[in-house]
């Protein structure tokens, strides 16, 4: 069983501004790397599942790469919005699913 | 939308009490995951099932059982409620043998217990 880690806990940035966060993870096998926003009183949603070394997943301003040597996965947001706001999480899945406790993102108008 | 449904929505009950939170899905989907939400702590993992009668345990199972006896129901079970265990309960249904693995989430069971 894999210990997710995210940092930072929290971001602020302004409007317009790019931002990134980081997922780590003990380097070991595991079936995929999951990225998910989870907005305020609502369900979390799949933003990208990745699975191997190097992978890079793109939507729009949004896009992910992992690093399974290293073990692990950058979250990047170009030109953050106000709509950007939520809790980003990252999971693992093994045999189960794990999910890192997040950082919560505040985009300033 | 994925169909996966959580009932109740809300529920108050006593210290002490049994409780039962159910999880429809109509996907098909091998695996059911129920998580608990909790500040400063993201989701953490209760019990999981990979199958009809196959579950195993999460990171917080203590305090907690589950039983799925058909693919589509997967039940969470607080025997003897207690206030630690007021949160927010999610499930989460996925299917690791498709090409994208990605968790869908019920909308939530907000539980507090008293």
């Amino acid at each position: 069983i894999l210990n997710v880690e995210q940092s930072p806990q929290s971001l602020h940035v302004q409007e317009g501004d790019s931002t990134n966060f980081t997922c780590s993870f003990p380097s070991s096998n595991f079936y995929a790397l999951h990225w998910y926003r989870w907005e305020t009183a609502k369900s979390p949603e799949a933003l990208f599942v990745m699975t191997l070394n190097g992978d890079e997943k793109k939507k729009g301003r949004i896009s992910a790469t992992l690093n399974t040597k290293e073990g692990y996965s950058y979250l990047y947001i170009k030109g953050s919005q106000p709509e950007d706001s939520a809790t980003y999480l990252c999971a693992l899945e093994e045999s189960d699913m794990r999910f890192g406790a997040g950082t919560r993102l505040t985009v300033k108008p | 939308d994925a169909g996966i449904t959580q009932s109740p929505r809300h529920k108050v009950t006593e210290t002490g009490t049994p409780v039962t939170l159910r999880c429809h899905q109509t996907e098909n989907h091998r695996y059911m995951y129920w998580y608990r939400q909790d500040p400063g702590h993201g989701l953490r993992l209760i019990h999981y099932s990979y199958g009809v009668k196959d579950t195993d345990k999460g990171e917080v199972s203590d305090g907690y059982s589950v039983s799925r006896s058909k693919t589509e129901d997967f039940l969470l079970t607080l025997e003897s409620a207690t206030s630690s265990q007021t949160s927010v309960y999610f499930c989460a249904i996925s299917e690791p043998d498709s090409l994208n693995t990605e968790a869908f989430f019920g909308q939530g069971t907000r539980l507090t217990v008293v």
